[in-house]
């Protein structure tokens, strides 16, 4: 089945500065990636997501790249706000023929100092 | 529009005991899941529905059992508690397969 490892376990950065979190995966059929953030007490929510047909996508102060060669992806945070502190999952999910839920790495927190 | 809906929000379950989570979604999604989120293991698939009338195991079944009852619900059983069942127990839906989840707030679960 799909695996997948995800760094660092924690990042403290400064306000302003950015952020970077970085997820491998090793099952070369996995065609779907999403992020999602989770603040405590709460549900994991979707920030953004890439599909493999895609090298980069980019939404205001987020960014997903991937890399299927080397099958990694990675999200990016610019301008980071304290309301970015939280908790960040990647994911990753094959369609094609996989289980259908994700398979999540194990998350990042994320502490933004002001 | 609720989205996704947990019922209970907390359970404490002696072992041994049975309980069911229920989970609602009404937003018309053909895929649910069930979760389970443990201190620095992420969240892990313990069973999912791609449609009505099906279930599949996910990567944590053992001890579970689920039912889809319709479209909209989608309920986990625990039919004799254990503490390596103490977690927070997350449901979630989509379209379908490799769309967007969307999670419920949880229920955090302890079996003593």
């Amino acid at each position: 089945g799909e695996n997948v490892e995800q760094h660092p376990s924690t990042l403290s950065v400064q306000e302003g500065d950015s952020a970077v979190i970085k997820c491998t995966y090793s099952d070369s059929a996995s065609n779907y990636f999403p992020w999602y953030k989770q603040e405590l007490g709460k549900g994991p929510q979707l920030i953004i997501d890439i599909r493999s047909n895609v090298g980069e996508k980019k939404d205001q102060r987020i960014a997903v790249t991937l890399n299927k060669t080397a099958k990694h992806f990675s999200l990016h945070i610019t301008e980071t706000q304290p309301e970015d502190s939280a908790v960040y999952f990647c994911a990753a999910s094959d369609s094609g023929g996989g289980a259908d839920g994700l398979t999540f790495g194990k998350g990042t927190h994320l502490i933004i100092q002001p | 529009n609720a989205g996704v809906t947990q019922t209970p929000k907390f359970q404490v379950l002696k072992t041994g005991q049975s309980m069911t989570l229920q989970c609602a979604q009404d937003m018309n999604h053909n895929s649910m899941y069930w979760y389970r989120q443990d201190p620095g293991m992420g969240l892990r698939l313990i069973y999912y529905s791609a449609s009505e009338g099906t279930t599949d195991k996910g990567e944590v079944p053992n001890g579970y059992n689920v039912s889809r009852l319709n479209k909209r619900e989608f309920s986990l059983r625990l039919e004799s508690a254990a503490p390596s069942q103490t977690s927070v127990y997350f449901c979630a839906s989509s379209v379908t397969r490799d769309y967007e989840q969307y999670f419920g707030p949880g229920t955090r679960l302890t079996v003593t």
